[in-house]
């Protein structure tokens, strides 16, 4: 899997949008670009993934350049809730072993009033 | 989505002994996968367990140090043996989920502490 560029972190006011980049200039043309979230002591959650277009859930969006060597999540309104460490994760997108994820060292996000 | 549970939570060990983690899946998978969390680290696979099939080790990983169980399609153990200090860590299993999304889903994590 191609590897990752994040910074290591980064502050957000309340209400306002977070935006957190994520460098993959070696990214393969078969490879998407998924983000998860680890708030202290869980597990790491899924928030969205996508391969070219932009992406938009309940919980985020996704910007990928048009050459897709990085992308943007945001979080339009940003609460306490959302201080986590984000992780920034590019692989194939079927079932079986090469469907493991790798993870970097992602972006700790601090959310503050 | 899946719900995973994970037993124990947390444990204090001593060193040289051995403890076994549970994961419990709510729904049948495929694929579990064990990561280990150093403090203060990102996550590392250690391995991917298929019902049915030896597990796939992960550079680094050995059978002997974390055997691995997958005896049927919602259930998976992990066993730390011999323990050292060294394997203080938080240990997660997550699935795949039957989406297109091919997103993973989460257990709690079991903190461990070897003394």
């Amino acid at each position: 899997d191609a590897k990752t560029t994040q910074p290591p972190s980064m502050d957000c006011a309340e209400g306002r949008a977070a935006n957190l980049p994520c460098n993959h200039s070696t990214i393969s043309g078969n490879e998407y670009v998924y983000w998860y979230r680890q708030i202290h002591s869980q597990g790491p959650q899924y928030i969205i993934h996508g391969l070219k277009n932009n992406e938009t859930n309940e919980m985020a969006s996704l910007i990928i350049t048009e050459d897709r060597k990085s992308s943007t999540l945001i979080l339009p309104h940003a609460t306490l809730r959302d201080t986590a460490v984000y992780y920034c994760i590019v692989r194939v997108a079927y079932t079986g072993t090469a469907s493991k994820l790798t993870f970097g060292t992602g972006t700790r996000l601090q959310v503050t009033l | 989505s899946a719900v995973i549970s994970q037993k124990p939570s947390r444990d204090i060990c001593q060193r040289g002994t051995s403890l076994t983690i549970q994961c419990q899946v709510d729904s049948q998978v495929t694929m579990m996968f064990w990561y280990r969390q150093q403090p203060g680290q990102s996550l590392t696979l250690i391995a991917t367990a298929n019902q049915g099939s030896e597990a796939t080790y992960e550079s680094g990983f050995v059978i002997d140090k974390f055997p691995i169980s997958r005896p049927n399609l919602t259930f998976s153990t992990l066993t730390v043996s011999n323990m050292s200090p060294e394997d203080s860590s938080i240990y997660l299993c997550s699935v795949e989920g039957d989406t297109s999304y091919n997103e993973q889903f989460f257990g709690p994590g079991t903190r461990l502490t070897v003394l």
